[in-house]
């Protein structure tokens, strides 16, 4: 079964950097959409960003263009999410996701950005 | 990129029907487009998707949930209400700038 699992969370301070990775299973990583989405403590859920099937295409919400980038690696089965310029505001579990025609059919557990001093 | 609107709360009793409602614009919810979807969230988990393609239940996921657009707004009704269903409910939309947004959230609960 489809399988995703986040990893590279932790407390950064602000102005700093972080790289988060997705480690995925069970499914043909290569044929799908991959997505960020995030949620700050006690909110909603936020769309980052996604990155096409073949890597050719990314896109980002507007909150973190210019600041985030998102990548992958279809020979490891691994997405990247490079985060620079970190504030508070950045604090949130982040989540991958795998795309599958305009929805997100599976969902990781998520990993924890702190930015704080 | 604003966030569709969701209203913050909706209650039921055990058996009742509610309904959730997601306001967009015609650059997401009234799109051509059929890439709208619904999760459900319950705390300390990750969402969980509900409805695609508008009103499309993945398999395993009850009846009870359904999806429905007009115009510029979705909505996700559900019936026979239980306490199981007692979570956070998103909207999500692709959008005419090839993005996607989610809905404010809802938090539904069961009287």
């Amino acid at each position: 079964h489809v399988q995703l699992v986040e990893s590279g969370g932790g407390v950064v301070q602000p102005g700093g950097s972080l790289r988060l990775s997705c480690a995925a299973s069970g499914f043909t990583f290569s044929n799908h959409g991959m997505h960020w989405v995030r949620q700050a403590p006690g909110k909603g859920l936020e769309w980052v960003g996604l990155i096409r099937f073949d890597g050719t295409i990314e896109k980002y919400a507007d909150s973190v263009r210019g600041r985030f980038s998102i990548s992958r690696d279809n020979s490891k089965n691994t997405l990247l999410l490079q985060m620079i310029t970190l504030t508070a505001e950045d604090t949130a579990v982040y989540y991958c996701a795998m795309e599958d025609v305009g929805r997100l059919d599976s969902w990781g557990p998520g990993t924890l950005v702190t930015v704080s001093s | 990129q604003s966030a569709l609107t969701q209203p913050a709360s909706v209650s039921g009793s055990p058996g009742q029907s509610i309904t959730i409602s997601c306001a967009g614009t015609s650059s997401d919810i009234g799109t051509v487009y059929n890439y709208i979807s619904w999760y459900q969230q319950h705390p300390g988990t990750a969402p969980k998707l509900l409805i695609y393609g508008v009103y499309k239940r993945p398999s395993g996921v009850s009846t009870r949930f359904a999806g429905s657009r007009s115009g510029n707004t979705a909505s996700l009704t559900i019936s026979g209400l239980q306490a199981e269903d007692e979570a956070d409910y998103y909207c999500y939309s692709y959008t005419t700038t090839s993005t996607y947004v989610f809905g404010t959230g809802t938090k539904v609960t069961v009287l």
